[in-house]
């Protein structure tokens, strides 16, 4: 079965420090790969993608990502945290010509001064 | 606003009741999409509609739950003989296609006492 996993549940980093969140998939075919940020009191929010070529994406807020195959991981990184980047961060695939989307279970990010 | 209006904010229902959930996507967005959000857990694909139709119903988890689209644009999620398992958040995304970045609402809260 198509799934995501995110092996973290709860990360605390402090501001300034750098991140990463990990993500793993188990597809048959590499899917389509994304990052989503969700806020309190916001709707989730795309990151980055990645659908195919150069491995290493960038995304908005500083984020970037890095796919690797051998690994089947897709990680969230940003080399300096901000406060305002605690939040929940879900990694989600996309099996190419479905429409459904398969989130991991999250990782709550919290930031400590 | 530009963004995916979802109403209402919160819905407390007692079980066996019928309830109704509205989601106004992205104007000029064809693309429509019920996720599902458990406690600790990421979003759950529901359905799927293209215009008016739905493209992907696979994820309704069973026959009490139905949605439309009448005129291609708000949609209503439908449930019937609420159950304390339906307790989640009911999300809305919307997207000018069918693949690539989705525009999530806030979210309607449902709490069956």
């Amino acid at each position: 079965a198509q799934s995501v996993t995110q092996p973290d549940i709860h990360i605390t980093v402090s501001e300034g420090a750098s991140l990463e969140l990990r993500c793993n998939y188990s597809y048959g075919a590499t899917p389509y790969l994304f990052w989503y940020v969700q806020s309190p009191g916001q709707g989730l929010q795309l990151l980055l993608k990645y659908f195919s070529g150069d491995t290493l994406v960038q995304g908005i807020k500083g984020f970037e990502a890095e796919f690797k195959r051998s690994q089947s991981s897709f990680n969230l990184r940003k080399p300096s945290v901000h406060w305002s980047d605690a939040a929940e961060y879900f990694c989600a695939a996309q099996r190419a010509g479905s429409y459904q989307l398969t989130f991991g279970k999250g990782t709550k990010l919290s930031v400590i001064p | 606003g530009a963004g995916v209006s979802q109403t209402p904010s919160n819905k407390v229902t007692e079980k066996g009741k019928y309830v109704e959930l509205r989601c106004d996507p992205i104007s000029g967005h064809t693309a429509l999409y019920w996720y599902r959000q458990s406690l600790g857990q990421g979003p759950e694909f529901l359905i799927y509609f293209q215009g008016t139709g739905a493209a992907d119903d696979s994820g309704l988890p069973n026959d009490r739950f139905f949605a439309v689209r009448p005129e291609g644009s708000v949609s209503t999620l439908k449930i019937q003989r609420t159950e304390r398992g339906d307790s989640a958040v009911y999300l809305c995304a919307s997207s000018p296609q069918g693949t690539g970045e989705l525009f999530f609402g806030e979210g309607s809260r449902l709490t069956v006492l």
